[in-house]
This record gives structure tokens, sequence and C-alpha cells, in this order.
């Protein structure tokens, strides 16, 4: 079984720059999870989808984040405009939508560099 | 809204030994899940254990077991007979039993093995 695929796994912009990351979750998973993972810090949640509806967003910045997940499969999470304090690894995370302790399958991350 | 704490930055252990990492929660909720994850330089978050709050007995996975204390909000990890590969930072993390389930993390425990 395919793991959690993001892209890419490293990134460089300028601050005020845009930017894209992408997840495929494992096929079948009703469920995916954006974290934001700062250096030193435990992952923080951004938003939960299940299937494409929005579950919880309440920690996502909106004026700058948005993310979508239009089709109830792969998904998508953008920052316009960065800023210096973006710089994190980006992890996405996806869980079956049955048994009630579904595990979340994290993927590699996208490391951000905002400079 | 959950908070866990970790208060252990680091800990070292010889090979072989045992070690215990602490994990503290507090919430409102009767119903949720606490979980520990393992994360390698790689960034690849791994489920190590996990705990069912309606749970008194503690879960059990092969050298690794928790320590619930429900009353006093507590969740350690024990790691026996440690090995080389368990080396990484830990992660305790707790899951409401609602629709919205996002991970809440601790800052995480740097766990150094040495030979």
């Amino acid at each position: 079984e395919a793991g959690v695929a993001q892209s890419p796994r490293y990134k460089i912009i300028e601050k005020r720059q845009s930017v894209a990351f992408w997840c495929n979750p494992i096929s079948g998973h009703a469920t995916l999870y954006w974290y934001q993972q700062i250096l030193g810090q435990g992952p923080k949640l951004l938003i939960q989808f299940q299937n494409n509806g929005v579950v919880d967003d309440s920690q996502l910045p909106k004026d700058r984040f948005s993310a979508e997940r239009l089709k109830g499969v792969d998904s998508t999470l953008k920052i316009q405009p960065a800023k210096l304090e973006d710089s994190a690894v980006y992890l996405c995370a996806s869980r079956p939508s049955w048994g009630l302790l579904g595990e979340q399958y994290f993927g590699p991350g996208t490391r951000l560099t905002v400079t | 809204a959950q908070t866990v704490t970790q208060s252990q930055p680091e800990m070292s252990v010889q090979e072989a030994e045992t070690v215990t990492l602490s994990c503290t929660y507090d919430t409102s909720e009767s119903d949720y899940y606490l979980f520990w994850y393992k994360q390698p330089p790689s960034r690849q978050m791994i489920l190590v254990i996990r705990q069912e709050a309606y749970k008194q007995q503690n879960a059990t996975e092969n050298r690794f077991s928790v320590n619930f204390q429900k009353a006093a909000k507590s969740f350690s990890l024990k790691i026996s007979d440690s090995q080389l590969g368990d080396a990484a930072m830990y992660f305790c993390a707790y899951r409401a039993g609602g629709g919205a389930d996002g991970l809440t993390f601790g800052k995480g425990t740097h766990l150094i093995i040495q030979p």
C-alpha cells in the first residue's frame, strides 16, 4: 500500500511570494489533515477535511493560507503572501473514516524556508 | 482548548536500559484518545502506541508500554530494552472523540540512546 505522498519535499522562497504544497492521501482515506511543524515544536493542526468538506479550520490563518480538496482525494495548501514565520515543515496526514481509532498516517512533509 | 505538555526536552538512556517519557494533558472531554508518535530525523511520523480514555488497562506494544493515569491526566511512555533505532523525537498527542479529531501535540522529547 502506497503511503501519503507530498511534494515538493523542499521549497525556498522569499517573503511576500506565494507557494503551494500538494498532498495525495492513501487510497480510500476520506479524512485528510494539514499540520504545520515549526522547528523545535510539535505539529499544529491547520485544517481537517472529510471528503471534500472542511471539518475544522479554526487554526488556519485565513488571511494568507488557503486549502482545498476539490474531488475528495488530493489536496493543495497555499500560502499567499508568505512571511518569515511561515518557515516550517508542512505535514499531510490521512486516515480512513471507518473505526473510532483510525490511525493517522503521515507523509514525509514539505520543508518551507522563507527568506 | 486541549493542551499537551511534555516537560522533558531531552532524555538520554543507555542501550538495553529502560526509559520513561512524561506527558500530561488538559481536557474537559470524557471521550478522547492519547497517542505517542515517533519522529526520526527523516521526519516521517510513526505511531508507537495509543490508548482509549475509557479503557483502564494500559496499552502495550512489544517493548513500549504506557502508564495512563486518567484522574491525574498523565500519559507516560516506557521503553524497555532501549535500542539504537529508538533514537528520535517522541511526541505525545491528544485526539477528541468527536468529528473534529485533529491531533494536539506536545513539544516533544528528544530521546538519545547511548551505545
